[in-house]
């Protein structure tokens, strides 16, 4: 059990579209949902904490009007990633909680903005 | 399709000891295996792990891979309350894929 997907697995837009991406639990229902973004050498930074029904908590730095988030249900959450640009091209990995201490990681989602 | 396994899932030891994470995997065209240390937000990067048989080693921290059982080990030596954290195992292959996680707990 514990298996979160996301979907696309890649994706490549031209600057100024919007892209959304999608994170699901499979198998569990996740009150939590965390979207992270890697940058070089590895790293992961937190970019928001997703709450099924209510807004989520965006870490400092990082611009909710872009990054909009929504956790629509208990085993479903979209980041739309507005007017992109090259800059915003990285991979964007969710996780999701299944319980207070526990969190499984989606296999991620590259975005390529051209 | 690609999967990794962590053993143990969870783990509790006293301060001083020394732990051996596991690692398994299988997986298409593999590339490298990650480790990371997440405590609060995001995961830690530790190492990354391309070649079989070399330690990568960080303080009291060390990793080594084995290509050919397909997996890795993460030591931590003379644990510290601090290390208490989930260590993920993460794999690029065809496609990046996280382990379960191995939930230490270093008691003091």
């Amino acid at each position: 059990g514990a298996v979160v997907s996301q979907h696309p697995s890649r994706v490549i837009c031209k600057s100024g579209t919007s892209v959304k991406i999608e994170c699901r639990s499979l198998d569990f229902q996740a009150t939590t949902m965390f979207w992270y973004r890697q940058f070089p050498k590895q790293s992961l930074m937190l970019m928001a904490t997703s709450n099924e029904g209510s807004k989520a908590t965006y870490e400092q730095g990082v611009e909710k009007d872009k990054f909009l988030i929504n956790h629509a249900s208990l085993t479903l959450s979209t980041l739309t990633v507005t007017s992109a640009h090259p800059e915003d091209s990285s991979f964007y990995i969710c996780s999701a909680g299944k319980g207070r201490h526990e969190q499984f990681f989606g296999p991620g989602t590259r975005l390529t903005v051209l | 399709e690609d999967k990794v396994v962590q053993s143990p899932l969870s783990l509790v030891v006293h301060e001083g000891d020394t732990v051996t994470l596991n690692c398994s995997y299988e997986v298409t065209n593999f590339r490298s295996l990650l480790w990371y240390k997440q405590e609060k937000k995001a995961p830690t990067f530790l190492f990354m792990l391309t070649s079989s048989g070399i330690e990568k080693k960080s303080g009291r921290l060390s990793s080594i891979l084995d290509k050919k059982e397909l997996f890795s080990i993460l030591n931590i030596t003379a644990t510290q309350t601090g290390d208490s954290a989930v260590y993920l195992c993460r794999n690029y292959g065809q496609n990046f894929v996280f382990g379960p996680g191995t939930r230490l707990s270093v008691l003091p």
